[in-house]
């Protein structure tokens, strides 16, 4: 089973400020299978990228994802007030059939 | 659009069971997988499975194995989670998700979600 680990774990930021936070997983995961989610208080979570680095539909641009095998980075180029959040990634593995997330990067304003 | 709603809060007893729903609109339930992620107080996310509303055939996570039952009304449009032997550390944020969907083409990747349903396990 894959695991995923993200960092850091707390990311303290100003806005206007670029957020680069990290995901390594155990073993090479498909760039298809790897995403990221982004998590507020009290609501669910949002889909921001899939497939690595493809915006989801309604994502800023100032969100991008990068990556490859391992090492996975979601990069937000300059933070707004509503980026402060938690940040999940998240792959799916074809053998087992399983979904794995990350613990999260909680991005806070400094 | 597409829409998840799920049922309401649930109070339990250890050792009980709990059933949460969450009703699908805005798309055809059958042609798309709906899956189960959890949430405890102040943690991170746990994939629970999922149902294949289509044929009722699923695929749970390891950890869940015995104790949870996915299963779906299509006359309603309904997905149903059922958690068993209900433990204190089953107290959590019960969301269901649907794959992503974009141009034509559909992903792994989970969106939209429920809102989610806090079940709390307390004697």
């Amino acid at each position: 089973e894959i695991v995923l680990t993200q960092s850091p774990g707390t990311l303290s930021l100003s806005p206007g400020e670029r957020a680069t936070l990290s995901c390594r997983a155990s073993q090479s995961v498909s760039s298809s299978y790897l995403a990221w989610y982004q998590q507020k208080p009290g609501q669910a979570p949002r889909l921001l990228i899939y497939g690595a680095s493809s915006r989801a539909t309604g994502i800023p641009d100032r969100f991008s994802g990068s990556g490859s095998g391992t090492d996975f980075t979601l990069t937000i180029s300059r933070l707004e007030p509503e980026d402060f959040a938690v940040y999940y990634c998240q792959q799916y593995g074809s053998s087992p059939r399983l979904f794995t997330f990350g613990p999260g990067t909680k991005v806070d304003i400094k | 659009q597409v829409q998840l709603v799920q049922s309401g809060a649930e109070v339990k007893k250890p050792g009980a069971s709990v059933k949460v729903s969450c009703k699908a609109s805005g798309y055809t339930f059958t042609g798309y997988y709906m899956h189960w992620v959890r949430q405890a107080p102040g943690q991170g996310l746990e994939w629970m499975g999922w149902i294949n509303p289509n044929s009722g055939g699923t695929n749970y996570a390891q950890k869940f194995q015995g104790r949870v039952t996915m299963t779906r009304d299509t006359s309603i449009s309904t997905a149903y989670m059922e958690l068993s032997r209900l433990r204190s550390d089953d107290t959590a944020v019960y969301y269901c998700a649907r794959p992503y969907c974009s141009g034509g083409s559909c992903y792994v990747q989970l969106d939209p979600w429920g809102q989610g349903t806090l079940v709390t396990v307390s004697s």
